[in-house]
């Protein structure tokens, strides 16, 4: 069974495009989060949701725009496409929001924006 | 914001040794994570730290919680080829909450 789990594996666009990237949890936590990795394996947190209540937005462009239907999801919606974009997305999830939460992290989505 | 300093950015060693990594910040955190990076998946959790000075053993894993809470590192004994992979520390400050920050990553390659 798949603890955390994301749709697209890969995802190939152009430039200008909007898409989005689904995140589900299994797990039963409260918490769930987006995180960017860059060409250098770089991993930098974007966005964190706490029952469906946004409490951590980084300096994140406003392209970019996090949506909780529920606990268990959390969605990834990107307008205008960069170049800079491409890189790989994490989700990840933990059981609170406190410092003794570990967070388990979903298989990543590969975006290439060309 | 804070940085993670880990070290060394690579490592290139053969089966059976020994391999060490640390991390170091400027600031004081609660918790020191390791977690691994297989290509092609997400960072999976090894071991977690929560106390200063703690030392604490995943089969042929061993990382420790430095006394100031400004560092860590993970020990891997006798090494096989399937430990290959990214290795990341990451940290939450005391008034972080439950935001990680991340080290740069260890690469290590394992020949047979």
């Amino acid at each position: 069974d798949t603890a955390v789990s994301q749709t697209p594996k890969y995802l190939v666009t152009q430039m200008g495009n909007d898409k989005s990237i689904k995140c589900e949890q299994n797990l039963g936590h409260d918490t769930m989060y987006w995180y960017k990795q860059d060409s250098k394996k770089f991993l930098k947190i974007m966005f964190s949701y706490n029952n469906k209540e946004l409490i951590i937005n980084e300096t994140v462009p406003n392209r970019f725009s996090p949506k909780s239907p529920d606990k268990a999801h959390l969605n990834l919606h990107i307008n205008s496409l960069e170049l800079g974009d491409s890189a790989v997305y994490f989700c990840a999830s933990s059981r609170g929001q406190g410092w003794d939460n570990e967070q388990f992290f979903g298989p990543g989505t590969r975006l290439t924006v060309l | 914001g804070q940085q993670l300093n880990q070290s060394p950015q690579s490592m290139f060693i053969q089966e059976g040794e020994d391999v060490s990594m640390n991390c170091t910040s400027s600031s004081i955190f609660n918790t020191w994570l390791w977690y691994k990076q297989d290509p092609g998946e997400g960072p999976v959790l090894l071991i977690a730290l929560y106390k200063a000075g703690e030392l604490t053993s995943n089969g042929r894993l061993t990382a420790q919680f430095g006394i100031t809470r400004k560092d860590s590192f993970l020990n891997i004994s006798a090494s096989i080829p399937s430990d290959v992979g990214i290795y990341f520390c990451a940290g939450q400050e005391e008034t972080s909450g439950s935001r990680l920050t991340f080290g740069e990553g260890t690469q290590l390659t394992v020949n047979p």
